[in-house]
């Protein structure tokens, strides 16, 4: 099925070590977002691609590095976890310029740092 | 800083009755909102992007209007039913504000048989 496909669903990791969230859209869409959700707060921004090329810090990019691969991918890197970083990971993508269209997520990734 | 505000914060309802929830965000410089429905263990899903004032739109059931003049947004469930039960998240963009959506922290709303 057509979609963001993301990967893990789950890990863990202890602090310190490094990983990579891989996420893949078929829907040839432009613009690709990683956020984070915590408990008692909304969906936070962590980084953003507009475009193939182009990446940009959102409001909680501490911690965090990404790459736009392609068009198709877009991955998100935790250089050195910390327990901080324990959180449910989705990425998601739209066609249109950012806000202008609807989202498409992924299923998430719910990842512990112990 | 920017708010978004939803209301109420959970609603059990039992099926059939109808149902309707609230997005509360600024006034000023509204570009679009979005809504969404969350079930739990999966991820959202998009149910509608508004952006004009008074624009209504309606998905089967679900139906979202939209006053952009006075910061406030609301979802209308009809006839509600168990698989409605999931929270409805808003996301407001601020014109010129081309770095994020901001997130509501959603109305989760419970349809019992």
């Amino acid at each position: 099925n057509a979609g963001v496909t993301q990967t893990p669903k789950f890990q863990v990791l202890k602090t310190g070590q490094s990983m990579t969230l891989q996420c893949a859209q078929d829907m040839n869409h432009n613009s690709m977002y990683w956020y984070r959700q915590d408990p008692g707060m909304g969906l936070r921004l962590i980084y953003y691609s507009a475009s193939e090329g182009t990446t940009d810090k959102g409001e909680v990019p501490n911690g965090y590095n990404v790459s736009r691969l392609n068009k198709r991918e877009f991955s998100l890197r935790l250089e050195s976890a910390a327990p901080s970083q324990t959180s449910v990971y989705f990425c998601a993508s739209s066609a249109l310029a950012l806000g202008a269209g609807g989202y498409t997520f992924g299923s998430g990734t719910r990842l512990t740092v112990v | 800083i920017l708010n978004v505000e939803q209301s109420p914060q959970s609603l059990h309802v039992q099926e059939g009755d109808s149902t309707n929830f609230t997005c509360s965000f600024p006034s000023s410089n509204f570009y679009a909102l979005h809504w969404y429905r969350w079930e739990t263990a999966k991820s959202p899903e998009a149910l509608f992007v508004m952006t004009l004032n008074g624009d209504e739109k309606k998905k089967g059931r679900i139906s979202a209007t939209l006053n952009t003049k006075e910061g406030y947004s609301y979802l209308y469930i009809k006839g509600s039913q168990p698989e409605d039960s999931a929270t409805y998240l808003c996301a407001f963009w601020e014109a010129g504000n081309n770095r994020k959506l901001i997130w509501g922290l959603g109305t989760s709303l419970a349809v019992n048989p």
